[in-house]
C-alpha cells in the first residue's frame, strides 16, 4: 500500500482531458510538503512533469497541468494525444515516515 | 548535459552483499542531493534512500534501513549503494537521480537509466 493513493488507471479519447488524482494526509501532502509528479513510459526512466505543485519544466507541454488542495493532488492533461501513454506518478514528502514517497502510480490509455 | 550512469547490478544470492555506482557528470555534483529509486518488475517507484550535498543529512526506507548505505564521493562525482543482506523482494531496476538542490526530500530532477538488481538463490 502506498502512502500516496493514485487511480490504477485512466483512459480517454485522443483530444480529451483527464485528471489523475493523488490522494494524501496530514503527514504529507496536508502537512504543506510540495507534490510533483513524473511520466514514465514503458521501458524507459521517470521524467519529471510537474514540479513544486504546479510547475513544469522546460519541455513539457502546457497540456499537462497540477493543483494541490489539502490532502490531494491532481495532475491534468487536455488534448490527449496518443504519446501521452504512459505510467504516472506523484511524490511527496512524508513527515512521518522522513521520507520521500510515491504513488502507486496511474497506468493512462489513449484510446 | 546531465548524465547519470548506474553501474554494479547483477545476479546475487539472498544474504549477500551488493554494492552499486552511479557516475555523473555535466553538473557540479557537490552542489546537488542524490537519490537511489527502485523498480520491482511490473511495480511502481520506491524511494530508497538520499542523500544532501554534503552527506550531512541522509534518509532511508524503512524496507532497506540497516542493511542499505548510501554514500558519495563529490571528489568523484560518484554515489554509491551498498547493499547487504540482500533479500528476493530487493530485486528491482536501481535508478540513480539528482535532486533539484543541496537538500533531499524535494524532487528528483534528473532520472539515470537504471541497473537491474536481481536476487535468486
Amino acid at each position: 500500500q502506498s502512502v500516496l493513493t493514485q487511480p490504477p488507471s485512466v483512459s480517454g479519447a485522443p483530444g480529451q482531458r483527464v485528471t489523475i488524482s493523488c490522494t494524501g494526509s496530514s503527514s504529507n501532502i496536508g502537512a504543506g510538503y510540495d507534490v510533483h509528479w513524473y511520466q514514465q513510459v514503458p521501458g524507459t526512466a521517470p521524467k519529471v512533469l510537474i514540479y513544486v505543485n504546479n510547475y513544469r519544466p522546460s519541455g513539457v507541454p502546457d497540456r499537462f497541468s497540477g493543483s494541490k488542495s489539502g490532502t490531494s493532488a491532481s495532475l491534468a492533461i487536455t488534448g490527449l494525444q496518443a504519446e501521452d501513454e504512459a505510467d504516472y506518478y506523484c511524490q511527496s514528502y512524508d513527515s512521518s515516515l522522513s521520507g520521500v514517497v510515491f504513488g502507486g502510480g496511474t497506468k493512462l490509455t489513449v484510446l | 548535459e546531465v548524465q547519470l550512469v548506474e553501474s554494479g547490478g547483477g545476479l546475487v544470492q539472498p544474504g549477500r552483499s551488493l554494492r552499486l555506482s552511479c557516475a555523473a557528470s555535466g553538473f557540479r555534483f557537490e552542489d546537488y542531493a542524490m537519490y537511489w529509486v527502485r523498480q520491482a518488475p511490473g511495480k511502481g517507484l520506491e524511494w530508497v534512500s538520499g542523500m544532501s550535498w554534503n552527506s550531512g543529512s541522509i534518509g532511508y526506507a524503512e524496507t532497506v534501513k540497516g542493511r542499505f548505505t548510501i554514500s558519495r564521493d563529490n571528489a568523484k562525482n560518484s554515489l554509491y549503494l551498498q547493499m547487504n543482506s540482500l533479500r528476493t523482494e530487493d530485486t528491482a531496476l536501481y535508478y540513480c537521480a539528482r535532486g533539484d538542490s543541496s537538500s533531499w526530500g524535494r524532487y528528483l530532477e534528473y532520472w539515470g537509466q537504471g541497473i537491474l538488481v536481481t536476487v535468486s538463490s
